[in-house]
């Protein structure tokens, strides 16, 4: 168990719809990341935050947007979904916001599904 | 072509048997990560080095930063080392490797 968390575990919706993914990072870390796993682009990353301020982008389409609030939580929302977002999406921790020397912890991953 | 290239996409191996897997890099990197996804999809980091060799039970992780590569190595490997390995470069963000699916069989 990394100590992260993500809700929910299977989300299964339909195309065109919105849904928010939510993610809790390891206790006392500040820094969140996302990333996307599809049967056809592997692992790429998304988008980053440190301490409720958006850090570094990835690979993020303009259909998705994420925040972190205060409390250190995260929330990817995704929206109007098509059938090549379906994948797995993970959220990492980190202490602090250098991914060149800090180790990300990852979390169980959200699997998305859009019929 | 990709900064992050793994060989082999596939292996498949008898028990006991010493498995190699290899990840070579075409950018700067300040770190190198060995993660492991099982079947169920959970990803658990295994190594992060920087420079020479780590030892953790059965696994060994070396990397070359003069020649940008990296190899992982099982030994005695068992049926629950069946996973997915990813190699993933430190940048100001991580870069992934395809992964190699691994299956060793009783």
């Amino acid at each position: 168990d990394s100590g992260v968390t993500q809700t929910p575990k299977h989300l299964i919706t339909a195309t065109g719809q919105r849904v928010t993914l939510r993610c809790s990072p390891r206790s006392g870390d500040l820094s969140v990341y996302w990333y996307q796993q599809s049967l056809d682009q592997g692992l790429q990353f998304l988008i980053q935050y440190y301490n409720g301020e958006e850090r570094a982008k990835g690979n993020i389409l303009e259909r998705f947007s994420a925040q972190q609030f205060p409390d250190l939580h995260s929330e990817l929302n995704l929206s109007s979904l098509e059938l090549g977002d379906s994948a797995l999406y993970f959220c990492a921790s980190s202490v602090a916001g250098a991914p060149r020397t800090d180790t990300q912890y990852f979390g169980p991953g959200t699997r998305l599904t859009v019929l | 072509k990709n900064e992050v290239e793994q060989s082999p996409q596939n292996l498949t191996a008898q028990e006991g048997e010493f498995i190699t897997i290899n990840c070579s890099y075409s950018v700067g990197i300040s770190a190198l990560h060995w993660l492991q996804q099982h079947p169920g999809g959970g990803i658990v980091s295994l190594f992060m080095l920087s420079s020479g060799k780590k030892k953790h039970g059965r696994l060994i992780a070396t990397i070359n930063i003069q020649e940008k590569h990296s190899s992982l190595h099982i030994t005695a490997s068992h049926p629950r080392d069946s996973a997915v390995y990813i190699c993933a470069v430190k940048t100001d963000k991580l870069i992934f490797g395809t992964g190699t699916r691994l299956q060793v069989f009783p």
